[in-house]
C-alpha cells in the first residue's frame, strides 16, 4: 500500500540550513513533490522530482531522492522566518496527481 | 486568473444538515481532486473526477458525494453531516500530462 511519512516539527535559527526529511512506501512513483502551507491557505507546490532523478535544484531548494531506501529529503539553504510553514511530501502513483501526501512538517524559523 | 476558487471558505452545520461545497477552476483542467486535511493525518483523497461527468472514489469516500457536470465544476456534497466530518477540505486540479496539481484555499468545515 501507500504510505508517506515525516517527522512533525523543525525548529531552525534564521541564516540555518533546513532539512526535512520524508520516507515513502510504494517503490512505482513516478513523481515526488513538495508543497509548503502556509497559515490559513492553501498548498503551493515547491518543487518535484522525477523518479529517475537522484537530486534536483532550485535556488534555495535542494531535492534528494534516495530510491534504494524510499527517502526524499528538502534542504532549504539560508532558512528565512518567511520560510515558517507547513511542508507536505507527496507521491503520485499513477499518471495524474492522484497524491498521496505524507503528515506535514511543521517548520519554525526563529530569528 | 483565478485558478481554483472554493466556496464557501467557511462554515458551520448541525448533525444531520446537508450541504454543498463548491470548486470552480478556470484552467480547463481535466482532472479535478477533494481532499480533506486533518491535524497529524495530512490530506486524504475522498473524491476524484478524470473528466466531465466521471467521478471516482478517492482513499476516504465514505460520507461524501460528488458531481462533475461541467468541467470546471467539481461538487462535494455531505448528505448528512457528522462531527467526524469537521475538516478542512482542499480541492485541486490539473492538466492532463502535468505534473502539477493546483490547490484551492480550503473550506473550513465544523459540524457541531
Amino acid at each position: 500500500g501507500e504510505d508517506v511519512e515525516q517527522s512533525l516539527f523543525l525548529s531552525v535559527r534564521e541564516g540555518d540550513s533546513s532539512v526535512i526529511n520524508c520516507t515513502y512506501t510504494d517503490s512505482s512513483s513516478t513523481y515526488l513533490y513538495w508543497y509548503k502551507q502556509e497559515p490559513g491557505a492553501g498548498l503551493q507546490l515547491l518543487t518535484y522530482i522525477f523518479s529517475n532523478m537522484d537530486m534536483k535544484q532550485d535556488q534555495r531548494l535542494t531535492v534528494l531522492l534516495n530510491k534504494k531506501d524510499k527517502h526524499l529529503s528538502l534542504r532549504i539553504a539560508d532558512t528565512q522566518t518567511g520560510d515558517s510553514a507547513i511542508y507536505f511530501c507527496a507521491e503520485s502513483i499513477t499518471g495524474f496527481q492522484k497524491l498521496v501526501f505524507g503528515t506535514g512538517t511543521r517548520l519554525l524559523v526563529s530569528p | 486568473n483565478a485558478g481554483v476558487t472554493q466556496t464557501p471558505k467557511f462554515r458551520v452545520l448541525k448533525t444531520g444538515q446537508s450541504m454543498t461545497l463548491l470548486c470552480a477552476q478556470d484552467m480547463n483542467h481535466e482532472y479535478m481532486y477533494w481532499y480533506r486535511q486533518d491535524p497529524g493525518m495530512g490530506l486524504r483523497l475522498i473524491h476524484y473526477s478524470v473528466g466531465e461527468g466521471t467521478t471516482a472514489k478517492g482513499e476516504v469516500p465514505d460520507g461524501y458525494n460528488v458531481s462533475r457536470l461541467k468541467k470546471q465544476n467539481f461538487l462535494l456534497g455531505l448528505e448528512s453531516a457528522a462531527p467526524s466530518q469537521t475538516s478542512v477540505y482542499f480541492c485541486a486540479s490539473s492538466g492532463q500530462g502535468g505534473t502539477e496539481a493546483f490547490f484551492g484555499q480550503g473550506t473550513r468545515l465544523t459540524v457541531v
